[in-house]
């Protein structure tokens, strides 16, 4: 079994608010991703790292940041949240390139009023 | 850039019927592929994957061969059961520099009713 963690599983906020998704995990693994799950099921790679301290961003722009200062955690920050940040966010991770597959955690489903 | 093309959804099967999800990738090269199922309320987990060509990736009585010369890594199951009811993603690797990353398709919903 893959241990990767997500905190909060769902989080329903009012608009203005900074919000923190967590995303921990306990492989060691040096690559870590942030997906967006659109209502239709299609994920969409929003950042990514390498390791400790490289962060780029994935393929569909997005407003939130995330930084990666130890290993296990690659948190995702909101700065401010819209309605339009409504959706599910999924972490993953990997331990090399290609052959290896990504770990996903079970999620966030975010509602943002 | 790389592309995953699955069968469109939502495939709706009857208990012990046979399953076909058709998948097709465009990365050039020798990319590994990958299905993966997510349940409702969960995160995506890993069915099954290959790494080369004719490989055949096997998993809980699903099944997928890694066929190069048509670009293709099909998933089948021969009976399917009400808890197969789920999402399934096709993806690949990549095969170049970008293989730090999967290539997903947009997901087939399945259905199976008793």
């Amino acid at each position: 079994e893959a241990d990767i963690y997500q905190t909060p599983r769902y989080l329903v906020i009012g608009t203005g608010k900074k919000i923190t998704l967590e995303c921990s995990q306990t492989m060691g693994h040096d690559k870590m991703y942030w997906y967006q799950q659109d209502p239709g099921m299609e994920l969409h790679l929003i950042h990514y790292s390498y390791g400790v301290n490289s962060t780029e961003k994935g393929d569909l722009s997005s407003e939130s940041t995330v930084s990666r200062i130890r290993t296990e955690h690659f948190p995702l920050t909101l700065e401010s949240a819209r309605p339009s940040h409504t959706s599910q966010y999924l972490c993953a991770s990997s331990d090399s390139w290609g052959n290896q597959p990504q770990h996903f955690g079970d999620g966030t489903r975010l509602s943002i009023l | 850039g790389d592309s995953v093309t699955q069968m469109e959804g939502p495939v709706t099967l009857s208990e012990e019927a046979f399953l076909t999800i058709n998948c097709t990738y465009t990365a050039t090269g020798y990319p590994s592929l990958f299905w993966y199922v997510q349940y409702p309320g969960e995160g995506l987990q890993l069915l099954l994957k290959a790494t080369k060509a004719d490989d055949k990736g096997s998993n809980k009585g699903f099944e997928a061969t890694y066929r190069k010369e048509t670009t293709s890594f099909h998933l089948e199951k021969g009976s399917v059961q009400v808890s197969d009811s789920a999402v399934y993603f096709c993806a690949e690797s990549g095969s170049g520099g970008s293989n730090y990353k999967l290539t997903f398709g947009k997901g087939t919903l399945l259905t199976v009713n008793p």
